[in-house]
């Protein structure tokens, strides 16, 4: 069965400082993930996405993330914080479902605080 | 490209009485998705469309959970009997190829009195 471990509940870091948010899964085969960010009351959306290829993949918003198999990890990074970061994000892992749909497994989430 | 919308926003419900929720998908996206998420959690997968069939479910779909998506449009989720722990958020999602990334919607945040 595939999982996703988010370690960390709550970050917090001060605008202009770099972040680095972790995430580990588990999954049988090649997985596909994704990193998603969600507002208080809002849904989720996509930051970035690893399909294939490259394992470092850009997104919206300044943020990236590096697949790395050897370490089943795949870490949202950003240069440099905004205020307008704050939120929290999911990372997750597409699974297989009948129909050559994905079911998404997700983390916890990390609850991401930005100080003035 | 207007979204994937759902409808009601909010639902405030007395214990014991049924509940329809309503997805509208992105126009075109074949593939239709519900998840819940609790409070303090990632969202969790409920059951899975690809036009009106209904491909998957989730063991967390009880036989009180019933979703349709009659026209291959837009889906409804119904709760029966609702129970306190079916407060949460219910999340819709719509993909044109399962290997598309998920758009969300905002979801429907269920209360349960």
């Amino acid at each position: 069965a595939q999982s996703v471990t988010q370690p960390d509940i709550h970050i917090t870091v001060s605008e202009g400082a770099s972040l680095e948010l972790r995430c580990n899964y588990s999954y049988g085969a090649t997985p596909y993930l994704f990193w998603y960010v969600q507002s208080p009351g809002q849904g989720l959306q996509l930051l970035l996405k690893y399909f294939s290829g490259d394992t470092l993949v850009q997104g919206i918003k300044g943020f990236e993330a590096e697949f790395k198999r050897s370490q089943s990890s795949f870490n949202l990074r950003k240069p440099s914080v905004h205020w307008s970061d704050a939120a929290e994000y999911f990372c997750a892992v597409g699974g297989s479902l009948s129909g050559s749909a994905r079911q998404l497994t997700f983390g916890s989430g990390t609850q991401l605080t930005v100080l003035p | 490209d207007t979204g994937v919308s759902q409808d009601p926003r909010h639902k405030i419900t007395k214990r014991g009485q049924n509940v329809t929720f309503r997805c509208d998908p992105i126009s075109e996206h074949n593939r239709l998705y519900w998840y819940r998420q609790t409070l303090g959690q990632g969202p969790e997968f409920l059951t899975y469309f690809q036009n009106e069939a209904q491909l998957e479910k989730s063991r967390l779909l009880s036989d009180r959970f019933s979703a349709e998506r009659p026209k291959g449009s837009f889906s409804t989720l119904e709760i029966q009997r609702t129970e306190q722990g079916d407060s949460a958020m219910y999340l819709c999602a719509s993909t044109p190829t399962g290997d598309q990334p998920q758009h969300f919607g905002d979801g429907t945040r269920l209360s349960i009195l």
